[in-house]
């Protein structure tokens, strides 16, 4: 079975430019998380969306972060205008959250893409 | 407020010796609990879950983890290390009433010598 696909795995590229990761998760999950990993601050939760509705954008760190779901096989994590500082690898990962438990946490594990490794210069 | 603690940013063993990786939780409420694990350029993946039942967990690559409510810890070993254990480790809490999110630790690095 096909797991999260996050593409690109790489990019690079110079401060002020736009940047759009992408995120397909796995098939009939109905959860999907956008996290960061960095050195100096561990994973972070930036978003999750439940059912395509962003649920948590607490961890969004700024306004230039943006952060669409607009299907079920689909997200987008977008950076405008890019800053050095944003350089990190960019995880997405999804989950089934079953109907019924209410907004309560999941007993569910989450599945990770490979992430996208971006570099502002 | 749900929170995790790993104990030891990075860990050491030999080949063939016991790997203890330590994870405290703070939770009002009974939680869930997992362990990941992340190898170069990767996602994480999960090694094991407690959610309910028996306390011990077994999971993948001859990994476990006992849930102990009274010490609020969910300490994963293995009893021999293997070279292709070596990578990071995560400890993870989801709370049955804290909305939807898993919070995970800063991770664990473990070193394994030849």
């Amino acid at each position: 079975d096909a797991g999260v696909i996050q593409s690109p795995r790489h990019e690079v590229t110079e401060m002020g430019q736009e940047v759009t990761l992408r995120c397909k998760p796995i098939s009939g999950h109905n959860s999907l998380f956008w996290y960061r990993q960095t050195m100096m601050r561990g994973l972070e939760l930036l978003i999750y969306f439940n059912n395509n509705v962003p649920i948590d954008d607490s961890g969004m760190p700024e306004d230039r972060f943006s952060a669409k779901m607009p299907n079920a096989s689909f997200s987008t994590l977008k950076i405008q205008p890019s800053e050095p500082r944003d350089s990190a690898v960019y995880f997405c990962a999804s989950t089934l959250k079953r109907p019924g438990t209410g907004g309560a946490g999941s007993n569910q594990p989450q599945h990770f893409g490979d992430g996208t490794r971006l570099s502002i210069l | 407020a749900q929170s995790v603690t790993q104990l030891g940013s990075h860990v050491s063993v030999s080949e063939g010796a016991l790997v203890l990786l330590r994870c405290n939780y703070s939770s009002s409420v009974p939680p869930y609990l997992f362990w990941y694990v992340q190898y170069p350029n990767q996602g994480l993946q999960l090694l094991l879950k407690y959610t309910t039942g028996a306390t011990l967990v077994k999971g993948i690559n001859g990994f476990e983890a006992e849930f102990k409510k009274s010490e609020t810890s969910f300490h994963l070993t293995k009893p021999s290390a293997h070279m292709s254990d070596a990578a990071e480790y995560f400890c993870a809490v989801s709370e049955v009433a804290g909305g939807f999110k898993t919070i995970f630790g800063a991770g664990t690095r473990l070193f394994v010598k030849a």
